[in-house]
């Protein structure tokens, strides 16, 4: 049972334009969300974080808002540039239980120019 | 520049052979955790171990995979034998418990291709 489901394989956007990249959890538990980023033969590294407490969390270009009632979550990038065109993976944790971060499958965005 | 090193970064093998990957965290991280990433699965959560004990294994198969930390700059992990289904990439990262959001810091992963 997938507890953070990344429901878009792939995503393409052109170069200027707006990325939004969707999640959706289903551990109410959940305390702490995170996006991390991965590029081609390299390993994931981390892009931004949310907590539970809080709706919006924005880092340059990047923006993740929290739906809780919704238990969903998006990532968008303002504008998207080509560099940001990688594995995005949504992923969660509940830090008063354990050390584990559960990931979701990845959404692959591609930048167009 | 601390980063989480992995060893051997690609590994082709023939069936029922056994293979072992090296990871070094990052030093003064005692959270060590081992990944598979597959296109269907996407990031599954193997093992990881706390100040070098083992908290959770139970996304490992049990039957031919091993994990273990001989020492706090070492985590091992090993498939006897090895078999096609095995192949993909597997990452290690490594954390420090309590922090902010359970940040975790993942080496450039091991690419395994068992024939």
């Amino acid at each position: 049972d997938q507890q953070v489901k990344q429901n878009s394989p792939s995503l393409s956007v052109q170069e200027g334009r707006i990325s939004i990249l969707n999640c959706d959890y289903t551990n109410s538990m959940f305390d702490y969300f995170l996006w991390y980023k991965k590029y081609p033969a390299e390993g994931p590294t981390f892009l931004i974080s949310i907590s539970s407490i809080k709706d919006k969390n924005e880092d340059g270009r990047f923006t993740v808002f929290l739906n809780k009632s919704a238990k969903h979550l998006s990532l968008h990038i303002v504008p998207s540039q080509p560099g940001d065109s990688a594995v995005y993976f949504c992923a969660a944790s509940h830090l008063n239980r354990d050390d584990k971060i559960i990931f979701g499958k990845g959404t692959r965005l591609h930048i167009l120019p | 520049d601390a980063r989480v090193t992995q060893t051997p970064r690609h590994k082709v093998t023939e069936m029922g052979q056994e293979v072992t990957m090296r990871c070094q965290p990052i030093l003064g991280h005692n959270t060590v955790f081992w990944y598979r990433q597959t296109m269907m699965q996407g990031l599954e959560l193997l093992a990881y171990f706390r100040n070098r004990a083992p908290l959770d294994d139970s996304g490992m198969p049990k039957d031919r995979f091993s994990a273990e930390m001989p020492d706090a700059t070492l985590a091992t992990l090993k498939i006897q034998p090895s078999e096609p289904r095995d192949s993909a990439v597997y990452f290690c990262a490594s954390g420090i418990p309590g922090s902010s959001y359970n940040e975790q810091f993942f080496g450039p992963g091991t690419r395994l291709t068992v024939l």
